[in-house]
C-alpha cells in the first residue's frame, strides 16, 4: 500500500538553528511531492513542491528539500529557523499514474522553535 | 489569485443530525476532493470527484456520506446523521487537469459534533 513516512513527531529546536526534516514514501512509480505548512490555527499552505528536473527545490520562506530517488526520500530542510516556523509540517505525495488521484500524507511533525 | 473557498468556517451541530459543508472550487478545475483532519492527527482522504461522479473513496466514507455538485459550482459533503468522532476539520481541494500540478485547498470547516 502507498504511505508516507515522517521520521519526527515533535522536533524543538532554538533559533538559528538548522532544520532536517525526514520524509520517506513507499510507491515504486512516478511520483509529485509536496511539503505543506500548517501555522497554529490556519489552513494547510504550500511550501514546496517537486515534479521533475533538478532534485533539489527550493520554496517560500528559505524552506528547500531534495528528492533522493534512489531513497524514496524528499527531505525539507532549512539553514537557520525563526519562532515564526513554529508550525506543522506535512510531506505529501502524488502518485502520478492516474491523473486525479488522492494525495497521500504523511502524519505530520509539528516543530517549535524558541525564540 | 484564485482560491478555494468553504462555508461555513466552523460548524456546531448536534449527534444524529445533517450536516452539509460547502465548498466552492477553482473555476476551471476538474478534480475535486474532500480530506479531513482529526485533531492532532494526519491528514486523511475522504473521497475524490471528477466529471460529476465519485473517482474513488476511502474506507471512511461510508454510506453516512455523499457528495455533488448540485448546481455546476459547489462541491458539497453531506454527513447524513453525524457522530461524535466525525468532528474534525474538512478541507476541500480541488485540482486542474494535467500531471504537473498542485492540489490548492480551502481553508477547512471545522466541525463539531456535541
Amino acid at each position: 500500500a502507498q504511505s508516507v513516512s515522517q521520521h519526527n513527531h515533535h522536533v524543538i529546536l532554538s533559533e538559528a538553528a538548522s532544520l532536517e526534516l525526514g520524509c520517506n514514501y513507499s510507491y515504486g512509480g512516478t511520483v509529485n511531492l509536496f511539503w505543506y505548512v500548517q501555522y497554529p490555527g490556519q489552513h494547510l499552505q504550500l511550501l514546496l513542491k517537486y515534479f521533475s528536473g533538478d532534485p533539489l527545490v527550493k520554496g517560500i520562506k528559505g524552506f528547500e528539500a531534495e528528492f533522493i530517488k534512489s531513497k524514496f526520500s524528499f527531505n525539507l530542510r532549512k539553514p537557520s529557523v525563526q519562532w515564526s516556523d513554529t508550525a506543522e509540517y506535512f510531506c505529501a505525495v502524488f502518485p502520478r499514474g492516474n491523473q486525479g488521484g488522492k494525495l497521500i500524507f504523511g502524519q505530520g511533525t509539528e516543530l517549535s522553535v524558541k525564540p | 489569485e484564485p482560491e478555494v473557498t468553504q462555508t461555513p468556517s466552523h460548524q456546531v451541530t448536534q449527534m444524529g443530525q445533517e450536516v452539509i459543508l460547502r465548498c466552492v472550487p477553482i473555476s476551471n478545475h476538474l478534480y475535486f476532493y474532500w480530506y479531513r483532519q482529526i485533531l492532532g492527527q494526519k491528514v486523511e482522504f475522504l473521497v475524490s470527484f471528477y466529471n460529476n461522479e465519485i473517482s474513488e473513496k476511502s474506507e471512511i466514507f461510508d454510506d453516512q456520506f455523499s457528495v455533488e455538485r448540485p448546481d455546476g459550482s459547489n462541491f458539497t459533503l453531506k454527513i447524513r446523521s453525524t457522530k461524535l468522532e466525525d468532528s474534525a476539520m474538512y478541507f476541500c481541494a480541488t485540482l486542474p487537469q494535467g500531471n504537473h500540478n498542485e492540489q490548492f485547498f480551502g481553508p477547512g470547516t471545522r466541525l463539531t459534533v456535541l
